[in-house]
Order: C-alpha cells, then sequence, then structure tokens
C-alpha cells in the first residue's frame, strides 16, 4: 500500500496562475482532507469531503476549490494564486470508524 | 483562549533521558487524541492515540489523558537523537456532531536530544 500519495511535489507559480494539487489514497478510507501548513500557524484545515459526493469548507478556504473525484481521490484547485498562498499543503485520508488520520508527503508551493 | 496549547519550546533533553510533551485543551467535549511527530521537511505521522483517562503506553512512548483538567501529555522514555522532531498534539470531537472527524492541531513542541 502506498497510503496517501500526492503530486507534485514541489510547485512554482506567479500570481495570478492557477494549478491542481492532486491528492490519492489507497486505503479504502472514507474522509478526506486539506491543510495548510505555515510557520507560527500549524496546520489548518482549507477543505474536507467526509465521504464520497461531499464537500464542506474547513478553516482557510478562500481562494481554493475542491473535487472529490471518487473514494480514492481529493484535489485542491488554486483558481487565481497569491503570495499568501504560498505554502506547505498536506492531504490526509480517515477511515469511518476512527479519528486518525493519515498524512500524504505533502506539496511545497511558492507564489511569486 | 487557544483551543489548543502545548509546551513552548524549544525543548531540549539529553541522550537516555524522558522528554515531557504537554498539551493542554478548551473543548470539553473532545474525544480523541493524538500526538503526530513531524520531521523536519516531511509530513506528519501518527504515532499515538489517546480515548480515555489514563496512561497508554507503547515501546518507549507514553500518551496521559485527564479529561477532567483537559490536558493530553507524551512522554518518551530513553531519549534518542533519532527522536529530535516536532511533535504535534490534536484532538476530535465526539461523533455524531458535523465536526466529527476533523481535527484541531495545537502549534507543535520542536524537541532536540542531545548526544
Amino acid at each position: 500500500n502506498a497510503g496517501v500519495t500526492q503530486t507534485p511535489k514541489f510547485q512554482v507559480l506567479k500570481t495570478g496562475q492557477s494549478m491542481t494539487l492532486q491528492c490519492a489514497q489507497d486505503m479504502n478510507h472514507n474522509s478526506m482532507y486539506w491543510y495548510r501548513q505555515d510557520p507560527g500557524m500549524g496546520l489548518r484545515l482549507i477543505y474536507y469531503s467526509a465521504s464520497e459526493g461531499t464537500t464542506d469548507k474547513g478553516e482557510v478556504p478562500n481562494g481554493y476549490n475542491v473535487s472529490r473525484l471518487n473514494k480514492r481521490e481529493f484535489s485542491l484547485r488554486l483558481e487565481s494564486a497569491a503570495p499568501s498562498q504560498t505554502s506547505v499543503y498536506f492531504c490526509a485520508s480517515r477511515q469511518s470508524s476512527y479519528n486518525e488520520q493519515f498524512f500524504g508527503p505533502g506539496t511545497r508551493l511558492t507564489v511569486l | 483562549q487557544k483551543e489548543v496549547e502545548q509546551n513552548s519550546g524549544p525543548l531540549s533533553v539529553p541522550e537516555g533521558a524522558i522528554a515531557s510533551l504537554n498539551c493542554t485543551y478548551s473543548d470539553r467535549v473532545s474525544q480523541s487524541f493524538f500526538w503526530y511527530r513531524q520531521y523536519s521537511g516531511k509530513s506528519p505521522e501518527l504515532i499515538m492515540s489517546i480515548y480515555s483517562n489514563g496512561d497508554k503506553e507503547d515501546g518507549r512512548f507514553t500518551a496521559q489523558l485527564n479529561k477532567a483538567s483537559q490536558y493530553v501529555s507524551l512522554l518518551i522514555r530513553d531519549s534518542q537523537p533519532s527522536d529530535s522532531a516536532t511533535y504535534l498534539c490534536a484532538f476530535s470531537p465526539p461523533a455524531g456532531g458535523t465536526s466529527y472527524g476533523k481535527l484541531t492541531f495545537g502549534q507543535g513542541t520542536i524537541l532536540t536530544v542531545h548526544p
């Protein structure tokens, strides 16, 4: 099992460009999450999907959109990147029976 | 008041000592508690989960939960240089609510174990 995978690992964008961060899990988990991690701010929830077909906003959703493509995949889209979105983005997944979340390796995004 | 407060770090301990990491939380209905370890440049890795009051031991790690005091701690016995990392505590509310499954994280405590 690969667990949770994310692509790309690194990305540099110019202000105003768009991109999609991909996340997939092979653990048959129902719930998936997108976080950003910034120095001094900890991990903050952007969006989550409790189950296939549902998505909900987290703590910091502005400037982002998500798609739960199927049970395995959950993507995060930046429509018009801003320097404030420079961060490390982590995807996580959770099995329904437990609250334990398992994280992917992360995407380090820089917006110039 | 912040939802989760962790030891202000960084914390430095000699090899072989016990490292003690602490976390307090403000939400009295929280049910599930977790400790994650994060090496520099890597993703958070779940090392302990605890759901009921008392101690839970796993190898050199012991998690302690006191819901009445809204306090959870992590003890690392026989600390090794490989334990040097940032430790994040997190909690989740009980099942049934709209927030179920969502984790709230602390800021993290940097631990350095020196030889």
